[in-house]
């Protein structure tokens, strides 16, 4: 069964710093990944997506994500962090024919100024 | 052009009683999806159309959630008696063609609390 994990539910980080969420996957096939982002009382944006084309993702906002098979994880990173991009995010997996998202429990990032 | 649309946004019931969300998906996507967020946790799958068939409701309580999707446009969630473990975001999302890979769109949610 597909599964998505996210190691660490809150991240804190300096404006002006990396930013770094992890995601890992299990998946039986190749998947299609997905970064998702809150922001408080909003629905889920995208942000960026992995469907086998290229492994290096680029997002709004500035943002990417990295597939690494041999290492199940698709992780996003922003060079430089900032205020704005404090919010909740979810990385999601795809691999059933009719698209439905297996979701993360989410990482909750917080920007000090 | 227009997002997917919800409403009410907020509801606060008492346990036993019954509510119902409504969802105008994305004009022109053939897919809708319902996922339940609750505190602390990623978005859940409730149920998926495929215009106004169900493709999946595999984790839909179905002896209290009904939902329908009549001519395969906008929707609506029912809970029918409400329990306190209800409590929750109630997420709506469009898929244009709902097959894998495809960018789901996702409303601003109706956030249920159940006393």
């Amino acid at each position: 069964a597909q599964s998505v994990t996210q190691l660490g539910s809150h991240v804190s980080v300096s404006e002006g710093a990396l930013v770094l969420l992890r995601c890992n996957y299990s998946s039986s096939v190749p998947p299609y990944l997905f970064w998702y982002v809150q922001y408080p009382n909003q629905g889920l944006q995208l942000l960026l997506k992995y469907t086998s084309a290229a492994t290096l993702v680029k997002g709004i906002n500035g943002f990417e994500a990295e597939f690494k098979k041999s290492e199940t994880s698709f992780h996003l990173t922003k060079p430089s962090a900032h205020m704005s991009d404090a919010a909740e995010y979810f990385c999601a997996v795809s691999e059933r024919s009719q698209g439905n998202l297996i979701f993360g429990k989410g990482t909750k990032l917080s920007v000090k100024p | 052009e227009a997002g997917v649309a919800q409403s009410p946004r907020y509801k606060i019931i008492e346990k036993r009683q019954s509510v119902a969300f409504w969802c105008n998906p994305i004009s022109g996507h053939a897919t809708l999806y319902w996922y339940q967020q609750i505190l602390g946790q990623g978005p859940k799958l409730l149920i998926q159309f495929q215009n106004n068939g169900v493709v999946d409701d595999s984790q839909l309580p179905k002896d209290r959630f009904s939902a329908e999707r009549l001519k395969g446009v906008d929707s609506t969630l029912k809970i029918q008696p409400a329990k306190l473990e209800d409590s929750a975001v109630y997420l709506c999302a469009s898929s244009l063609l709902g097959v894998i890979g495809d960018t789901q769109y996702f409303g601003p949610g109706t956030r249920l609390t159940v006393l």
